[in-house]
C-alpha cells in the first residue's frame, strides 16, 4: 500500500488557481491515483481520479508525470466554499483486497476572500 | 438517490460504557466500509465488508471492536467498552463496482463520539 506526502496546508485567494502536489514514491504498477474533498463536519467526497497524464472532471484537474512518483491536483479559479481537506490516495482498489484506503493527514485548503 | 445514511449523529457516553452505530449504504452498493477519523487526522479505515463478508479487518481492535453486516445491507459497529482514545467521528462509505479498479466510495454524515 503506497503511502502519500501533502502539504499540511495552503492558503489561496479567491479566483486563483490552486494546485496542490502530493508524493506518492512508492507507487506500484497497478496503483490509481485518488483525490477526496472534506468539509466540516461532513464526510469526504470523491474528486477525481487518474493513473497516468492529465485528467479532467467539471470539478479538476489531475496532472501525473510519466513516472507517476507525484500527482497534482488543479482546481481553477477557487471560491471561498473550496475551503476544506483535501486527501491525496493511492492503491489498486477494493476489489483486489489492496486498496487506496489511507487518508494521511491531507492538506487544508484556505481560501481566502 | 439516497446517500448513506448514519445514526445517530452525535453520542456522548463514560468510559467502559458500550456503544453501537449504525450504517444504511446506498442501496445497491456491495462494498461497506467503517473509519475512525480522530480530530486532526484523515479517517483509518477500521474495516471493509464485501456483501456480508469481511475484506479487511486488520486495523480494527478486536478485544473491543465488532461490526457486522448481516443480509449484505446495513451495518453496525460496536466499542464495548470504550475508551477515552475512541473519541472520534465514525464514518460509513459504501460503494459499487464500476468496472475499474478503484470504486469510488460515498460517505455518510458521519458519528461524532464524545467518551467522557
Amino acid at each position: 500500500l503506497a503511502k502519500t506526502t501533502q502539504p499540511i496546508s495552503m492558503d489561496s485567494y479567491e479566483g486563483q488557481e490552486v494546485n496542490i502536489t502530493c508524493s506518492h514514491n512508492n507507487i506500484a504498477t497497478n496503483d490509481y491515483i485518488t483525490w477526496y474533498q472534506q468539509f466540516p463536519s461532513q464526510g469526504p467526497r470523491f474528486i477525481i481520479q487518474g493513473y497516468k497524464t492529465k485528467v479532467t472532471n467539471e470539478v479538476a484537474s489531475l496532472f501525473i508525470p510519466a513516472d507517476r512518483k507525484s500527482s497534482t491536483l488543479s482546481l481553477p479559479r477557487v471560491s471561498l466554499s473550496d475551503t476544506a481537506v483535501y486527501y491525496c490516495l493511492v492503491g489498486e482498489g477494493p476489489q483486489t483486497g489492496a486498496n487506496n484506503l489511507f487518508f494521511g493527514t491531507g492538506t487544508r485548503l484556505t481560501v481566502i476572500p | 438517490e439516497a446517500g448513506v445514511a448514519q445514526s445517530p449523529r452525535y453520542k456522548i457516553i463514560e468510559k467502559r460504557q458500550s456503544v453501537a452505530f449504525w450504517c444504511n449504504p446506498i442501496s445497491g452498493h456491495a462494498t461497506l466500509y467503517w473509519y475512525q477519523q480522530i480530530l486532526g487526522q484523515g479517517p483509518k479505515l477500521l474495516i471493509q465488508f464485501q456483501n456480508n463478508g469481511v475484506v479487511d479487518d486488520s486495523q480494527l481492535p478486536k478485544d473491543r471492536f465488532s461490526a457486522e453486516r448481516l443480509k449484505g445491507v446495513d451495518s453496525t459497529l460496536k466499542i464495548q467498552p470504550a475508551k477515552l482514545e475512541d473519541s472520534a467521528v465514525y464514518l460509513c462509505a459504501s460503494s459499487s463496482p464500476q468496472g475499474v479498479p478503484t470504486d469510488t466510495q460515498y460517505f455518510g454524515p458521519g458519528t461524532r463520539l464524545t467518551v467522557l
